[in-house]
């Protein structure tokens, strides 16, 4: 059984550029949420998709979206990055309802 | 609005200590309770999840509880040991488990 993978595991853009990161649910999983990590900080949460679908947000602007495709593999998009954008971003998966999220290593987000 | 609150911020144990982290959340309509363990640049790993109609919840050295009417859950470990040193994050899932609230986490480290 794979766990989530995400992808890249660092990256460092310029202020104003757009980046998307990558996630690969464990197997078996239909739901993803993404979450953004600032250093000592507990994780805060984006938003979560269900079989493609958006099923919940958080306090987010906009210009932070997200995919999910068929396969429950997910992207998460962020345009007209900011300074404050620079976080640890992370992605989970779970098979939904009660069952426990299951986190994926992050990627290091660095806005210059 | 759901606030999640872990106290200590940080704790340090000489080795065979059993500790208790406390979590507190205002908002008693939850769906469950998560404990999760953080490693420096890592991502999460899932340690214990309470559903709401449950008080507690064991794995090995490690005991979660949780009382609703309270707004309270702790996280009790026996027998510290320095492998246990990390941060340990409580997560509080809002009815609908469309959206997990986290605390900022306890750091913990257990002294050799």
């Amino acid at each position: 059984e794979t766990g989530v993978t995400q992808s890249p595991t660092h990256l460092i853009k310029t202020r104003g550029q757009q980046v998307t990161l990558r996630c690969s649910s464990q197997s078996g999983h239909n739901t993803v949420s993404w979450y953004q990590q600032a250093l000592g900080q507990g994780p805060q949460f984006i938003f979560q998709y269900y079989r493609e679908e958006e099923n919940g947000r958080g306090n987010f602007p906009p210009r932070f979206s997200g995919l999910q495709f068929p396969n429950y593999s997910s992207e998460l998009n962020v345009n007209a990055l900011e300074l404050d954008d620079s976080a640890l971003y992370l992605c989970a998966s779970s098979d939904g309802g009660d069952s426990p999220l299951h986190f994926g290593n992050g990627t290091r987000l660095t806005v210059t | 609005k759901q606030e999640v609150t872990q106290i200590p911020a940080a704790l340090s144990v000489p080795e065979g200590e059993n500790l208790v982290l406390n979590c507190s959340f205002t908002d008693s309509a939850i769906y469950n309770l998560q404990w999760f363990r953080q490693d420096p640049g890592k991502g999460l790993t899932s340690l214990l999840l309470i559903q709401s109609s449950q008080r507690e919840q064991t794995s090995g050295r490690l005991n979660a509880s949780l009382d609703k009417s309270s707004g309270r859950s702790t996280l009790y470990i026996a027998a510290s040991q320095p492998g246990d040193s990390a941060t340990y994050l409580c997560a509080a899932d809002l009815t609908g488990g469309f959206k997990t609230i986290f605390g900022a986490g306890t750091r913990l480290f257990v002294k050799a």
